[in-house]
């Protein structure tokens, strides 16, 4: 088993739409989760870390279920500026982060 | 704007060539990072420093030689490359070993072996 698993899409949802992304790790120890964005041909960036309450920036809202030991990404109102890779990243606690492979998403005009 | 800065952008090299790129972060992070990108892979880690001093060699081939002469810069020295090696080499940077915080990445080098 992959120790972070993503579901590689592609996703092709219409503009205004809501959708959602599930990436599951392999480590129940598992310290801290985040997901990051990554535009085609350029460097992954931060999008938002995971809390254990789940939180919410803006459109996005990230949750946290450490029981079944999955993360979720929610986008509501899509614009076609969020077309990207979403990259779900795990600290396992051993002084790195491990990414899984991404999870494409094109917004549709 | 990014405050991980690596050079070159793009890289085409024979596989009897040596080259290094160089990649310098200006945040007062004290560990940084190679990580390897090929398509449709997860980035594979491939060193970490932590206070210059290398904490982890992710069974990388010794065709790649990292170098971090102080916590602000890290190099990757490469020599005899094969074509399988041609990929985007990010480098990124934290504020903490544990990587708690998240990263900050360069740009990347796009590297071509030819």
């Amino acid at each position: 088993r992959k120790e972070v698993e993503q579901d590689p899409g592609p996703f092709n949802v219409p503009e205004g739409a809501t959708v959602a992304f599930n990436c599951t790790y392999s480590n129940s120890a598992s310290q801290s989760f985040f997901w990051y964005r990554q535009d085609c041909r350029k460097e992954p960036k931060l999008l938002m870390s995971v809390y254990s309450s789940g939180n919410e920036d803006g459109r996005f809202t990230a949750q946290l279920n450490r029981a079944s030991q999955y993360i979720s990404l929610l986008i509501r109102d899509s614009k076609l500026s969020d077309s990207a890779t979403y990259l779900c990243v795990v600290n396992f606690g051993n002084e790195k982060l491990t990414f899984g492979t991404g999870t494409r998403l094109t917004i549709i005009p | 704007e990014t405050g991980v800065t690596q050079t070159p952008r793009h890289l085409v090299m024979g596989m009897t060539n040596k080259k290094s790129l160089k990649c310098e972060q200006h945040l007062g992070h004290n560990a940084m990072y190679w990580y390897k990108q090929s398509a449709k892979k997860p980035l594979e880690l491939m060193f970490v420093y932590n206070f210059k001093e290398q904490t982890e060699n992710n069974s990388v081939p010794s065709r790649f030689s990292p170098e971090c002469p102080n916590s602000s810069h890290l190099f990757l020295h490469l020599h005899t490359l094969q074509p399988e090696d041609s990929a985007l080499y990010l480098c990124a940077s934290s504020t903490s070993p544990s990587g708690a915080y998240g990263y900050t990445f360069g740009s990347g080098t796009r590297l071509t072996v030819v």
